[in-house]
């Protein structure tokens, strides 16, 4: 059965520094890998989407990397800013289409 | 853009009773996703469909919950009788041609048992 597990839990930087989020997982058996932001009370908005056969994506100021025989993806934010404070969850898609969701990390960029 | 709409946002409802929950996947896409999530816990997959039918389901996705597409636009969750451990905000999502598309979410509605 798929774990999927985020470091850290919580994340609290100054604006304009740059950030990794990490994400592991247990089985490498994976489709892809997605990266979503979740605002309080919100729905989940995707930011990047890594199929199993690619090695990164890029959208603006983040950019995710995918090693499946390591079991790791990173969501690397540039230039962090106050708007990008959300929690960050990472999911691997699976046999049948589900997503296997980690717990996220919660980020809080201070002004 | 396009985007997942789900109604109500919010549900309260007594516990053994019925509840439906409707959601608007995007107009092109044909595969159609609904998962859930506990407060302080992590999102959980329910059930994914395609061409009509139930393509995979979770132990969770027990005889008390069924989904449907009733018409070419609506995709409904329904949990026959509810339970105290139904309460959780629950996400319906579609992704377009082929399985391994991105899953685009909607906005979730929050259903409380009491």
């Amino acid at each position: 059965k798929q774990e999927v597990t985020q470091i850290p839990a919580a994340l609290s930087v100054p604006e304009g520094e740059n950030l990794v989020l990490n994400c592991s997982f247990t089985d490498s058996a994976i489709y892809n890998l997605q990266w979503f932001r979740q605002d309080p009370g919100k729905g989940l908005t995707s930011l990047l989407l890594i199929q199993s056969s690619q090695r990164e994506q890029t959208s603006g100021r983040l950019n995710a990397s995918l090693d499946k025989s390591s079991g790791r993806s990173t969501l690397y934010i540039a230039a962090s800013q106050p708007g990008d404070s959300a929690t960050y969850l990472c999911a691997s898609g699976e046999y049948g289409n589900k997503l296997v969701f980690g717990a996220g990390t919660i980020l809080r960029v201070k002004s | 853009e396009p985007e997942v709409t789900q109604t109500p946002s919010h549900q309260v409802t007594q516990m053994g009773q019925e509840v439906i929950l409707r959601c608007v996947p995007i107009s092109n896409h044909l595969y159609f996703y609904w998962y859930r999530q506990i407060l302080g816990q992590k999102v959980e997959f329910l059930v994914s469909f395609y061409n009509n039918e139930i393509s995979e389901k979770s132990e969770i996705f027990d005889d008390q919950f069924s989904v449907e597409r009733p018409d070419g636009s609506n995709f409904t969750l329904k949990i026959r009788s509810t339970k105290l451990e139904d309460s959780a905000m629950y996400f319906c999502a579609s992704s377009a041609l082929t399985g391994g598309e991105t899953q685009y979410f909607g906005p979730g509605t929050r259903l409380l048992v009491l």
